[in-house]
C-alpha cells in the first residue's frame, strides 16, 4: 500500500522565523497530486496547499509553499514567518491511486508549536 | 458558511452499545468519507461513498457499517462500542476537484 512518511513527531519555532515540514510519500503513479492540511486544537482541518506532480513551479500560497522535490518523492510544507496562530497539526495527503475518487491516505502528522 | 457538519463534537458511550455518528454537506459533493484519527496514525480512512447508496470499504472498516440515503448525509454506525473505538471520527465531502471538506470531528469516547 502507498505510504505517506512525516518523520517530526513535533517541531519548535521561534516566531516570526521560518520552518520547514518534512513529507515524503511512496507512488508508482505518473501523476498525482499532494496536499497539506492544517489541524488547529479545535480539530477542523483546513486545507493549506496543493501540488500537482505535474506543476512545473512549487505551489505557493501566501505564507505557505511546497518545496516539490519528485525524483526524492518528497513535498516538504515551508511555513515563513511563523505566527502563533501556527501552532497546529499539520498533515501531509495524497490520493492512493490516480483518478480522482477524492480519497486520501494521510501521513502521521507533525505537531508545530511557535514560541514568541 | 457552513459546510461539513457533524452531529456531536463529543460523544461517551459505553461497551456494546449502538453508536450513531451523522455528517451533512451543504455543498451537493458526490463524496463522503468518514475517517478516524489516532495519535501517531495520522487519519486513517473507514469507509467512503460516493453516491447515494453506493458505499466502499476504507483500510480499517471492521466494527463500523455506514448508510448514504441521501445525497448529503452520510452516517457512521458503530453497531457494538468497543473501547478500542475510542477516537476522533472526521467526515469529509469532495467533489470531483480537489476540494475537499472536513467536518469539526466528533470526539468519541467509549467506557
Amino acid at each position: 500500500a502507498q505510504k505517506i512518511t512525516q518523520t517530526q513527531p513535533g517541531m519548535f519555532v521561534q516566531e516570526k522565523e521560518a520552518v520547514t515540514l518534512d513529507c515524503t510519500y511512496d507512488t508508482s503513479d505518473p501523476s498525482y497530486g499532494l496536499f497539506w492540511y492544517k489541524q488547529p486544537s479545535s480539530g477542523e482541518m483546513i486545507f493549506l496547499i496543493y501540488q500537482g506532480s505535474y506543476d512545473q513551479q512549487n505551489a505557493t500560497e501566501g505564507r505557505y509553499s511546497l518545496n516539490f522535490q519528485k525524483a526524492r518523492k518528497s513535498a516538504n510544507l515551508v511555513i515563513s514567518a511563523s505566527q502563533l496562530g501556527d501552532s497546529a497539526m499539520y498533515f501531509c495527503a495524497k490520493p492512493p491511486y490516480s483518478g480522482n475518487t477524492g480519497k486520501l491516505i494521510f501521513g502521521q502528522g507533525t505537531t508545530l508549536q511557535v514560541k514568541p | 458558511d457552513v459546510k461539513v457538519t457533524q452531529s456531536s463534537r463529543y460523544l461517551v458511550k459505553r461497551t456494546g452499545e449502538k453508536v450513531f455518528l451523522e455528517c451533512v454537506q451543504d455543498m451537493d459533493h458526490e463524496n463522503m468519507f468518514w475517517y478516524r484519527q489516532d495519535p501517531g496514525l495520522g487519519l486513517r480512512l473507514i469507509y467512503f461513498s460516493y453516491d447515494v447508496k453506493m458505499k466502499e470499504k476504507g483500510d480499517i472498516p471492521e466494527g463500523y457499517s455506514v448508510s448514504r440515503e441521501k445525497k448529503e448525509r452520510f452516517s457512521l454506525i458503530l453497531e457494538s462500542a468497543s473501547t478500542n473505538q475510542t477516537s476522533m471520527y472526521l467526515c469529509a465531502s469532495s467533489s470531483r476537484t480537489i476540494d475537499r471538506y472536513f467536518g469539526p470531528g466528533t470526539r468519541l469516547t467509549v467506557t
